[in-house]
């Protein structure tokens, strides 16, 4: 079956380090995107990718890099880990019209400490 | 830009109580619905959706209708259960861009006691 996949699921990390979050997906979907999930702030939108070569900023992208360089993958880059980036983050695909359902990771939650 | 707003939570309903949780949105175009769930430490699933106005979206005994006049979509359902504890996302897509790019509500937490 095609899934969508985070790694690691769990990380602590300090503050100034590089962070990268992986995340595949089988799907063959052209969208990409990360969210991170704050209490009281819902699902923000971090950056997001519409095929291969292709990035986008989201509202909360500074920080954060991404690059897709084939269709399966769009590792998300913490440039040098702030306090303020702890959350969980969550990886979703799509296939690429307005209609279509978004498909999840089961998330990863980085702790900077 | 588009916008998702939830009514806040958390929401404690006894078992088989009537579950109503409100969601508007703002958007130009004509944007997809969507309401996703997330059950304790998974990520999300899709509980329904709807493409255009009036359609009804429905799946496990919920319900939400695409009311483009008062531009809401509203989920609800008739007798929760304790399984239904969860938190409700309410989402959109494709209305200033035709692209699956999803904008979420805040989210809205569900508890059910027996």
């Amino acid at each position: 079956d095609a899934e969508i996949t985070q790694s690691p699921r769990h990380k602590i990390t300090e503050t100034g380090r590089q962070v990268t979050l992986a995340c595949h997906q089988t799907w063959n979907h052209n969208n990409m995107f990360w969210y991170r999930q704050d209490l009281g702030h819902g699902l923000r939108l971090i950056h997001y990718s519409y095929g291969v070569q292709d990035t986008n900023k989201g509202e909360v992208s500074d920080g954060y890099s991404v690059s897709r360089s084939n269709t399966e993958d769009l590792p998300l880059t913490l440039e040098s880990a702030a306090s303020s980036q702890t959350s969980v983050y969550f990886c979703a695909s799509s296939s690429g019209t307005a209609v279509a359902e978004a498909f999840f990771g089961q998330g990863t939650r980085l702790t900077v400490v | 830009g588009d916008s998702v707003t939830q009514m806040e939570g958390p929401v404690t309903l006894s078992e088989e109580a009537f579950l109503t949780i409100n969601c508007t949105y703002t958007a130009t175009g004509y944007p997809s619905l969507f309401w996703y769930v997330q059950y304790p430490g998974e990520g999300l699933q899709l509980l329904l959706k709807a493409t255009k106005a009036d359609d009804k979206g429905s799946n496990k005994g919920f319900e939400a209708t695409y009311r483009k006049e008062t531009t809401s979509f509203h989920l609800e359902k008739g007798s929760v259960q304790v399984s239904d504890s969860a938190v409700y996302f309410c989402a959109l897509s494709g209305g200033s861009s035709n692209t699956g790019k999803l904008i979420f509500g805040q989210g809205t937490t569900l508890q059910v006691k027996p």
